[in-house]
This record gives C-alpha cells, structure tokens and sequence, in this order.
C-alpha cells in the first residue's frame, strides 16, 4: 500500500527557512515522479512543485521559484521541500503527492495519485 | 496569466447526474493539458479521482468519469450519493506549470 507522512511544518517568522520532508513506503521514490501542493487557509489548491522521476528535472511555480527547493533522499525513501525567504502568503497545509503511473511511466504532468495527509507551515512574527 | 475556470457551485439532487466543467483562458482544453479531478470533503485532505483526462485511480467510485466536452475538461457523476458532497478541483498543465481552478462546490440536495 503506498503511504505519504509528511512532517517538519511548523511556525516560522517571516524570512526564515522551513525543510518539509515526505516519508514515503510501498513504492520507491527514486523512480516516481513526486510534487508537493499547497492549501492557503479557507482558499482552494496550489501547485508548489514537482520533481521527476528517475531524473533530476525540477519544477516550480512562479511564486516559489528562487526561494523553494524540491528533493529526494533515495536512500531514505524521503521528497523534501527546502524553503527559504518565508512570506506570510506561504502559509498553508503541504501536501505531498505521488504522480500516477502511465504504463511505466511517471512524468510529473501525469498529475496527481496519493495524498499525504499534509503539514501545516505558518509564517508569522 | 492562466486562469483555469471552474463553476463556483453546483446542486444535484441524489441519484441524479451533473457534470463539472474546467475551462481555461489559454483555448481549448486538450488531453495535453493532462486534466486532473481531485475531491475535498471539508477538514479532510484531498483525494484524486481522475488524471488524464479519463483514467480513474483504483479507488474511484464508477460513477465518476472524465472527458473532454466542448472545449473543456469534464468530470462527470452519474447516480449521486450523499458522501459526493464535496469540493471538487480541476488540474491543468500548460508547458511546465500545473494550474489549478478554483473549485465547485457540488450540493447533494
């Protein structure tokens, strides 16, 4: 059964750092492409970004690109998110998300498959 | 700027059938936009139902289905329940980025 535990949300002022990681089981994250969405309190969903599989391509939305940056740790079955220069606007549950399979194929446009259960950031002073 | 538009609310009467819209600013909506359907029912984590365009996950009830209906992407529920009351996103690629819509909030009435 494939699993998501996202964790190291937190409250943080603004400019600060956060590294949100995503422990995942019942598949291997080395090969799958994997995104992370965020959720604005009371507001509807936001891409944040998206890595590939296999590969290292990354990708961003305008709003985090320069300060957010997205990972693996393979050995550790684990997706980070690295984000730094906090704003207030980063406030918001993130959600680790699994890309479906097409075939054997896991390109990151695929979409989106399995939820954690997500990580609340709150940047605040 | 890519607006990928969504009807605010919709009601359905249970048993029924009603059908979502995702529309976007750019044209046309493809099976290159790759739409995805995610549900939200409220203080849960959201839950994929649909990824390109029609393929459902292994836990998708049957009576939803994906489509591409005049232009747009098009998620379909046939036979409504009550549990279906929910927030229901469309997702979009365009060349890079992944744009959501901003939801319809379905009423089983």
């Amino acid at each position: 059964e494939v699993q998501l535990l996202e964790s190291g949300g937190g409250l943080v002022q603004p400019g600060g750092s956060l590294r949100l990681s995503c422990a995942v089981s019942g598949f291997t994250i080395s090969t799958s492409a994997m995104t992370w969405v965020r959720q604005a309190p009371g507001k509807g969903l936001e891409w944040v970004s998206s890595l590939s599989g296999g590969g290292g391509d990354s990708y961003y939305a305008d709003s985090v690109k320069g300060r957010f940056t997205i990972s693996r740790g393979n050995s550790e079955n684990t997706l980070h998110l690295q984000m730094n220069s906090l704003r207030a606007e980063d406030t918001a549950v993130y959600y680790c998300v699994k890309v479906p399979l097409v075939g054997q194929l896991s390109y990151y446009y695929y979409g989106l498959g399995v939820w954690g259960q997500g990580t609340a950031v709150t940047v605040s002073s | 700027q890519i607006v990928v538009t969504q009807e605010p609310s919709l009601t359905v009467s249970p048993g029924g059938t009603v059908t979502l819209t995702c529309g976007s600013n750019t044209g046309a909506v493809t099976s290159g936009n790759f739409p995805n359907w995610i549900q939200q029912k409220p203080g849960q984590p959201p839950r994929a139902l649909i990824y390109t365009t029609v393929n459902k996950h292994s836990w998708t009830p049957a009576r939803f289905s994906g489509s591409l209906l005049g232009g747009k992407a098009a998620l379909t529920l046939s036979g409504v329940q009550p549990e279906d009351e929910a927030e229901y996103f469309c997702l979009l690629y365009y060349g890079g980025a992944l744009v959501f819509g901003g939801g319809t909030k379905l009423t089983v009435l």
